[in-house]
């Protein structure tokens, strides 16, 4: 059975750092991208960012809205996705979910949500 | 980048009745990789198609999706009482993936 599950989040003050991790269980983490996506409270998702497989670069992409504040990790010997967030403003106070994702030329949508974890901005 | 936009904001059907939701691309969406997902409250979203037309795994057949280009719907055939939800398309293109801004699917 596939499982994502969240964890790192809570209340940070603006201008100051976290980490989320993703740990990931159920199938072959290395050949997936994995992506993540957040919703603020009452809104609709957005779409921070995604990391590609290894066989595609490990290569990360970014949002405009976090680019440059926002990085994406992985170990694929743990199974598990990190999202670094610096520079923390009001705006990014959202759930944050981390989602199973394909490399570009297999990709089918995000087929597999974690529970979502909780980051709160605020002084 | 990609703009998805939803139409419509809000639809208020009874259940049984067929709903017709819209996502329009302000670009062309290459290769149709366009998706549908379904979110309940306090539920992370689930993925219904993709591919523009291609239902997930589980996901039953009064649920399907059309289109092409720019232009893509999500039909539900029959609505069941567990349909009305919030329903987001998606484009999944090689860099960015961007999500349209939802129609919320109510009981009239």
């Amino acid at each position: 059975e596939v499982q994502l599950v969240e964890s790192g989040g809570g209340l940070v003050q603006p201008g100051r750092s976290l980490r989320l991790s993703c740990s990931a269980s159920g199938f072959n983490f290395g050949e997936y991208a994995m992506s993540w996506v957040r919703q603020a409270p009452g809104k609709g998702l957005e779409w921070v960012g995604f990391i590609r497989s290894k066989d595609y670069g490990g290569t990360s992409e970014y949002a405009a809205s976090v680019r440059g504040r926002f990085t994406i990790s992985r170990d694929d010997s743990k199974s598990i996705a990190h999202l670094q967030m610096n520079s923390l403003k009001s705006e990014d106070t959202a759930v944050y979910y981390c989602t199973r994702d394909f490399d570009y030329y297999n990709s089918r949508g995000f087929d597999y949500w974690g529970q979502g974890s909780l980051v709160i901005v605020s002084s | 980048e990609t703009v998805l936009t939803q139409s419509p904001g809000t639809l208020s059907l009874s259940p049984g009745e067929r709903a017709t939701l819209s996502c329009r691309a302000s670009q062309r969406i290459s290769s149709n990789y366009l998706a549908w997902y379904q979110q309940k409250p306090g539920q992370a979203p689930r993925l219904l198609i993709y591919g523009a037309s291609s239902r997930a795994t589980g996901i039953p057949d009064r649920f399907s999706g059309s289109g092409s280009g720019t232009d893509f719907t999500l039909t539900i055939r029959s609505l069941e009482p567990e349909d009305f939800a919030v329903y987001y398309c998606q484009q999944y293109g090689r860099s960015v993936k961007t999500f349209g801004q939802g129609t919320k699917v109510e009981i009239k």
